[in-house]
């Protein structure tokens, strides 16, 4: 069993939809948790970034960390054709360099 | 602000040859890690520097690969020889502190034939 799971998808929603994507994962241990952005052909762009549980809003995202069930969500509020990407969730033991990457959901944002 | 600078972009070369993939992370930044993403195997950390030193290569595949720092505002990754299964995009990436969100090149994308 991986230590974090992603649904790859493809999700695909029509534009201006809210969006839900999840991971869960097995580590009681990781404390940092984030959210990158991958453009086709392109490197991994950070989205958010939290530390331990609750809610962080950046815009039209907010992530969320819940803990005692191990899962981590990001929300994309009013979705754009250029929100089409794929999302990967990654996440850290305290004091550890080790960041643990989802395999990525890929998502479709239909104009 | 000059972002992670990877060289080549792309790289096509033909099975047993060198491979030799650049970085150029962000200034000031005293992390530097290597990343090999497949599709099969997502993003795996190869190897990362502190301070130009190497702390963990522990995900370098092989004794095929190898990286260096030799300064602040450089790093390589070689494959020698190089070999189909190495096919894959190769990320650099550079952060203030170990444990933060680390800034991604756009990636060197290998294929050996």
């Amino acid at each position: 069993q991986k230590e974090v799971e992603q649904d790859p998808g493809p999700l695909s929603v029509p534009e201006g939809a809210i969006v839900s994507l999840n991971c869960t994962y097995s580590n009681s241990a990781f404390q940092y948790f984030m959210w990158y952005r991958q453009y086709s052909r392109k490197g991994p762009e950070l989205l958010m970034y939290t530390y331990s549980s609750g809610n962080k809003e950046d815009g039209r995202f907010t992530a969320q960390v819940d803990k005692s069930s191990k899962y981590i969500s990001l929300f994309i509020r009013d979705s754009q054709p250029s929100d089409s990407a794929t999302y990967l969730c990654a996440m850290n033991r305290d004091s550890s360099y080790k960041l643990i990457f989802g395999s990525g959901t890929r998502l479709l944002v239909r104009p | 602000d000059a972002g992670v600078i990877q060289s080549p972009r792309h790289e096509v070369t033909e099975m047993g040859q060198e491979v030799t993939l650049r970085c150029k992370p962000i200034s000031g930044h005293d992390y530097l890690f290597w990343y090999r993403q497949t599709m099969m195997r997502g993003l795996e950390l190869l190897i990362y520097f502190n301070n130009n030193v190497p702390i963990d290569d522990s995900g370098m595949p092989e004794d095929r690969f190898s990286a260096k720092m030799p300064n602040a505002s450089f790093s390589t990754l070689k494959i020698q020889p190089s070999e189909p299964r190495d096919s894959a995009v190769y990320f650099c990436a550079s952060s203030l502190k170990v444990r933060t969100g680390k800034n991604f090149g756009e990636g060197s994308w290998l294929t050996v034939v």
